[in-house]
């Protein structure tokens, strides 16, 4: 299994702001990584991926950071909307990507962003 | 639609009382997935099928959950004799195909149990 874990349950950012939300994982052996985004009363919506033999990768807006020497990654947020207020989730898998092994999650960060 | 869908939204249910949530996952979607999330927390993995076949139920918490996916698409996750504990979030996620794909949410099934 994987043990995926945030350093900080809440954080709080102006709105325009670059925001960044880190991770630890635990098991060296995962090659894969998701950062989902969680709106109240629905389910995680995908925001981007990374596999392990990357060590950055970029969407709209965001960006995904893969540190595999100390098991670190974290999501960065340019220019932080109102929309972007939401609960993140990392989440690691092994090599089936969320196959038999099923995807683990960590607890979340609260993204708050201030007018 | 062209997304995860889960039904019903939320279910009240009196402690005791068995309660059947369905996933329909997104067409074509071989691999599905059931987590469960409580108030506060990630996901937790209970289940996952690929196609008809359930290969992993490591997740489920107690013989007292039990999920199907007889045709290899709509399935439905059972919990029988509720209980206070069983409170929670049930999602459903599909994915295209096993391995380095990712995993697509529906908006869950809300579980109250009293």
């Amino acid at each position: 299994g994987e043990n995926v874990g945030l350093h900080l349950p809440t954080l709080s950012v102006q709105e325009g702001d670059n925001s960044i939300i880190n991770c630890a994982y635990s098991n060296s052996a995962s090659d894969y990584f998701i950062w989902y985004k969680q709106e109240s009363g629905k389910g995680p919506q995908f925001i981007i991926d990374i596999r392990s033999n990357m060590d950055k990768r970029q969407g709209q807006r965001v960006t995904v950071l893969l540190n595999k020497t100390v098991k670190h990654l974290s999501l960065q947020i340019a220019a932080t909307q109102p929309g972007d207020s939401a609960v993140y989730f990392c989440a690691g898998a092994g090599a089936s990507g969320g196959g038999a092994d099923g995807l683990t999650f960590g607890k979340g960060t609260h993204l708050i962003i201030q007018p | 639609g062209a997304g995860v869908s889960q039904s019903p939204r939320y279910k009240v249910a009196k402690r005791g009382q068995d309660v059947a949530l369905r996933c329909d996952p997104i067409s074509g979607h071989v691999s599905l997935f059931w987590y469960q999330q409580a108030l506060g927390q990630g996901p937790e993995f209970l289940t996952y099928f690929q196609n008809e076949a359930q290969l992993d139920k490591s997740g489920l918490p107690s013989d007292r959950f039990f999920a199907e996916r007889p045709e290899g698409s709509v399935s439905t996750l059972k919990i029988q004799r509720t209980q206070q504990e069983d409170s929670a979030v049930y999602l459903c996620a599909s994915s295209f195909r096993q391995g380095s794909s990712p995993l697509h949410f529906g908006n869950g099934t809300r579980l109250t149990v009293t």
